[in-house]
């Protein structure tokens, strides 16, 4: 079965500083999706950043990049220039390829503290 | 942007009542919706998938009895919690994922906190 592992629970930045959240995860597939999701103190989950695992370039949103390392299975989020609205619990997911489950599998979390 | 809305956003009830949260995609079609719990500090739990027209598959441990999933429509899924207890307290999100631009991607609704005293 696929895993998704955040190995950090907790994280913190200085405002317009660079974090990185880590991800790794587990999978036999050569196809598949990845996603980065904020939840905010609101609790509405927000898609992030969405990569495909066919493309090797990895993906950007304005300040948010990942680094894929499809070998390594592993799929890191940076924030560059953190905003205090940044401030959120970070959840990685993974989601099979297309054909088959559309279930996402997530990971445990990373909350993210931006300090002023 | 892509919207997928809940009602309501918080609920209050009696144990022993039945309290039914909807799920609404509202500029889009949706194939498929899924149903999380969140617990606090906790991620999220899919409890089932639902597409449009047919039974909802639920995870192992889910009780489809207890809860019971409606995708009566393309734009709509609900969840009813039967005969709720105080244990069935929490957060339940939906999400909603459609054969459009990104249909590998689910986007979520904004959850529904339930309190049963």
């Amino acid at each position: 079965a696929q895993t998704v592992t955040q190995s950090q629970p907790e994280m913190s930045v200085q405002e317009a500083e660079t974090v990185t959240l880590s991800c790794t995860y587990d999978t036999s597939e050569s196809d598949y999706y990845l996603f980065w999701y904020k939840q905010p103190p609101s609790r509405q989950m927000i898609l992030v950043i969405r990569q495909e695992a066919y493309k090797q370039q990895n993906a950007t949103e304005n300040r948010f990049s990942v680094n894929f390392q499809k070998a390594a299975k592993s799929f890191s989020l940076k924030i560059s220039d953190s905003q205090l609205g940044d401030a959120a619990m970070y959840f990685c997911a993974y989601r099979p390829p297309q054909g088959g489950s559309e279930k996402l599998v997530f990971g445990k979390g990373t909350k993210l503290t931006v300090n002023p | 942007g892509v919207v997928v809305s809940q009602h309501p956003s918080r609920v209050i009830c009696k144990s022993g009542t039945s309290v039914k949260i909807e799920c609404r995609s509202l500029d889009f079609q949706a194939t498929t919706m899924f149903w999380y719990r969140q617990f606090p500090k906790q991620s999220l739990m899919l409890m089932a998938t639902s597409n449009e027209g047919s039974k909802a598959t639920y995870e192992q441990g889910v009780e489809k009895d207890k809860f019971l999933i409606n995708h009566a429509s393309l734009t709509l899924s609900t969840l009813t919690v039967t005969s709720a207890h105080p244990e069935d307290s929490s957060f339940y999100i939906c999400s909603a994922s459609w054969s459009g631009v990104l249909p590998d991607t689910q986007y979520f609704g904004p959850g529904t906190r339930l309190t049963v005293l």
